[in-house]
C-alpha cells in the first residue's frame, strides 16, 4: 500500500458545527503533515506530528486542533470555522531515517464553511 | 534559509511543443528538490526529485529535470507536451533533517493549446 487516503472527500460546515477530517497511510511512515491550500496558492503549513508526537504548529488558530491517534492515522478536528477556513486540506507523510524528505500528499479534502 | 522561486505564474503551450518552467532555489546547505503537479481538485504528487545522485534526474510521464547548482536552478522540461499535462505544477526545496519540511513555490499553472 504506497498511498494517503483522507476522507471525507468533500465537507460542508456550518460556523457552529464541529467535524473531523481523517488522514490514513500503511507505508510506515512516522512523520505526518497537514497543509492547507486555497485557490491558486501553494500548500501552506499547518501541523507536522514526528513519531506521533506534534513537533511543529505554524500559529495556526486554536479552531484547528489536530491528533495522532497512532502511526497510521491523523486526525484534524474542526470547530466554530470561519468562512475563510474554507479551503482544500491535504496531508502527507514522510519516511523517517532517509534523507530526502519526499512527501506523499493524500487527495484532500474540500472544506466549505458557511 | 530556503526559498524557492518559480518564473512565470501561466505558461501556455501548444500540443507537441516544448515544455519548460522554470524554478530557481536558494539554500545554504545542499538542497534536496522536487518538482510535484496538481490535477484540478487533487492532491500533489511527485515528478521527480533530486537528491544528489545525479544531475539530471528523469521523471514520470516523460518529465525531467537539470540540476545546475551554478545556476541555482532545477528547471522542468518535457520535449513534447500533451493536453493531459495541463496541470499546476510546484517546484519545492528541502534542507533534509529529522524535520523534512518542503518550502513550496508559489506554483505554475500550464495550459496546453490544442
Amino acid at each position: 500500500d504506497t498511498e494517503v487516503t483522507q476522507t471525507p472527500k468533500h465537507l460542508v460546515m456550518g460556523m457552529t458545527n464541529k467535524k473531523s477530517l481523517k488522514c490514513e497511510q500503511h507505508m510506515g511512515h512516522r512523520a505526518m503533515y497537514w497543509y492547507k491550500q486555497k485557490a491558486k496558492k501553494p500548500p501552506e503549513l499547518m501541523f507536522v506530528y514526528s513519531y506521533e508526537k506534534l513537533s511543529i504548529n505554524e500559529s495556526v488558530p486554536s479552531r484547528f486542533s489536530p491528533e495522532c491517534p497512532n502511526s497510521s492515522l491523523l486526525n484534524l478536528h474542526l470547530h466554530a470555522l470561519q468562512p475563510e477556513d474554507s479551503a482544500l486540506y491535504l496531508c502527507a507523510s514522510r519516511r523517517t531515517g532517509t534523507g530526502d524528505n519526499e512527501q506523499f500528499f493524500g487527495p484532500g479534502t474540500r472544506l466549505t464553511v458557511l | 534559509a530556503q526559498s524557492v522561486t518559480q518564473l512565470g505564474s501561466h505558461v501556455s503551450v501548444s500540443e507537441g511543443a516544448l515544455v519548460l518552467l522554470r524554478c530557481n532555489y536558494s539554500s545554504s546547505v545542499p538542497p534536496y528538490l522536487f518538482w510535484y503537479v496538481q490535477y484540478p481538485n487533487q492532491g500533489l504528487q511527485l515528478l521527480l526529485k533530486y537528491t544528489s545522485a545525479a544531475t539530471l534526474v528523469k521523471g514520470i510521464n516523460g518529465f525531467e529535470a537539470e540540476f545546475k547548482k551554478s545556476e541555482t536552478s532545477f528547471h522542468l522540461t518535457k520535449p513534447s507536451a500533451h493536453m493531459s499535462d495541463a496541470a499546476e505544477y510546484f517546484c519545492a526545496v528541502s534542507r533534509g533533517g529529522s524535520q523534512g519540511n518542503l518550502i513550496f513555490g508559489k506554483g505554475t499553472k500550464l495550459s496546453v493549446k490544442p
